[in-house]
């Protein structure tokens, strides 16, 4: 079947430009998350959403930093006025429910901020 | 809150060599342990995983116990391949509350295996 797909798979913007990433999940699973990879800070957590419960932002950097999962499926991640830090990959990734589940990670997206 | 740390690399060793890669955690309760490996061009993916103290995970040689005694998931296979080259992360979710589901990763090793 289909794994986690992301897009695009490279975006460059200038700073302070806007952003939009794109993640759609495994069919049927239930749970969301995204991640970023970078040099400098590894691989950090972000936000996630469960079914329809409230998503659990504590892991983004800012509020330039926002995130939005629709229907329970796809979901977008945004990045308002774009600064060269937020330069990384964005990972996506799903499983069938919360905790101890693998998670399955699509390629990611990989941000340049010029 | 939950950290987990690596053995800084990078590692290089040479096929059918053994390897060990150490990993330490520190989380309260009784977290979920993994190995995420990343291949050249690839995304992240499952090598194995444990989710109970004394529980051994193992996939495609690879072995890990979780270690509650010293806080340690320490990845280890017998014999290594060129094809094994990647960067090996160790990472856990938290047993409940505002950490469950979410994976704290170590800072990844790279592994170079030569023929």
């Amino acid at each position: 079947g289909a794994g986690v797909s992301q897009s695009p798979s490279n975006k460059v913007t200038e700073k302070g430009k806007d952003v939009e990433l794109r993640c759609d999940p495994i069919s049927g699973h239930t749970a969301l998350y995204w991640y970023r990879q970078s040099l400098g800070q590894g691989l950090e957590f972000l936000i996630y959403f469960q079914g329809n419960s409230a998503p659990d932002k504590s892991g983004l950097p800012s509020d330039r930093f926002s995130a939005e999962r629709t229907g329970g499926s796809v979901s977008t991640l945004t990045i308002q006025r774009t600064q060269q830090e937020d330069s990384a990959v964005y990972l996506c990734a799903s499983s069938p429910g919360q905790g101890a589940y693998e998670q399955y990670f699509g390629p990611g997206t990989r941000l340049t901020v010029t | 809150g939950n950290s987990v740390t690596q053995m800084e690399g990078p590692v290089t060793l040479s096929e059918e060599a053994f390897l060990t890669i150490n990993c330490t955690y520190t989380a309260t309760g009784y977290p979920s342990l993994f190995w995420y490996v990343q291949y050249p061009g690839e995304g992240l993916q499952l090598l194995l995983k444990a989710t109970k103290a004394d529980d051994k995970g193992s996939n495609k040689g690879f072995e890990a116990t979780y270690r509650k005694e010293t806080t340690s998931f320490h990845l280890e296979k017998g014999s290594v391949q060129v094809s094994d080259s990647a960067v090996y992360f160790c990472a856990l979710t938290g047993a409940g509350g505002t950490s469950y589901g979410k994976l704290t990763f170590g800072q990844g090793t790279i592994l170079t295996v030569h023929p």
